[in-house]
């Protein structure tokens, strides 16, 4: 079956401007998280969606939201960018319940200039 | 809080010789601990999980509590092992799916 699948792959944005990044999670998964990657900080949780309700959130500013859609897909949303945005940004989709595994997609380049 | 520490950033080995990648928690009850691999190019990938006390393509890993520790260990690298390798964590029992992970280890194996 299809993985995670993110849209788009690799974006460039000016500072100050917002984006909207896709997941599309594998069929029947209804968690969704979302990571930021960084040479710096690493991975970091950014958010956690399960039946369209953010159930964990990790240490970002509120210019950073999401939400998830009655299919499971999710969006996140950056607003107001800043040169520290530019990250790789991965989705990752699991079932519920402890013990599963959770999947990760392939990611969104994102390049703020 | 929850941390995930992994000593080096990058271990390099020549082909044959025995992989100890370091992985050292902080957590105050009972995790669920993961290595997962990114080879060049390619997705973020479970490579194995401690509940499952399995050998994934000749990796393992024991999880210790006393010492707080996860270290993956293979006896013989190979050079496709070459990779970045990340312990994460995650609070078992933990309302949701959210992992907490190390900085981070490459493996190099060198022919």
């Amino acid at each position: 079956k299809a993985g995670v699948t993110q849209t788009p792959r690799y974006l460039i944005k000016t500072r100050g401007q917002q984006v909207t990044l896709s997941c599309s999670p594998i069929s029947g998964h209804r968690s969704v998280s979302w990571y930021q990657q960084t040479p710096g900080q690493g991975l970091q949780f950014l958010f956690e969606y399960f039946s369209e309700t953010q159930r964990n959130k990790g240490n970002f500013p509120g210019r950073f939201s999401g939400r998830q859609f009655s299919n499971s897909r999710s969006e996140m949303n950056v607003s107001t960018l800043e040169l520290g945005d530019s990250a790789l940004y991965l989705c990752a989709s699991s079932l519920e319940g402890g013990g599963n595994t959770i999947y990760f997609g392939e990611g969104s380049w994102l390049t703020v200039v | 809080a929850q941390r995930v520490t992994q000593p080096e950033k990058l271990l390099s080995v020549f082909k044959g010789a025995p992989v100890e990648l370091k992985c050292n928690y902080s957590y105050s009850g009972s995790p669920e601990l993961f290595w997962y691999v990114q080879y060049s190019r390619q997705r973020l990938q479970l490579l194995l999980r401690h509940i499952s006390r399995e050998s994934i393509k000749g990796f393992t890993a024991d999880l210790n509590k006393g010492e707080t520790s996860f270290h993956l260990k293979k006896p013989f690298a190979q050079e496709e092992d070459s990779a970045m390798y990340y312990c994460a964590l995650k609070g078992a029992g933990e309302y949701g799916n959210k992992l907490v992970f190390g900085a981070g280890t490459i493996l190099r194996v060198k022919s």
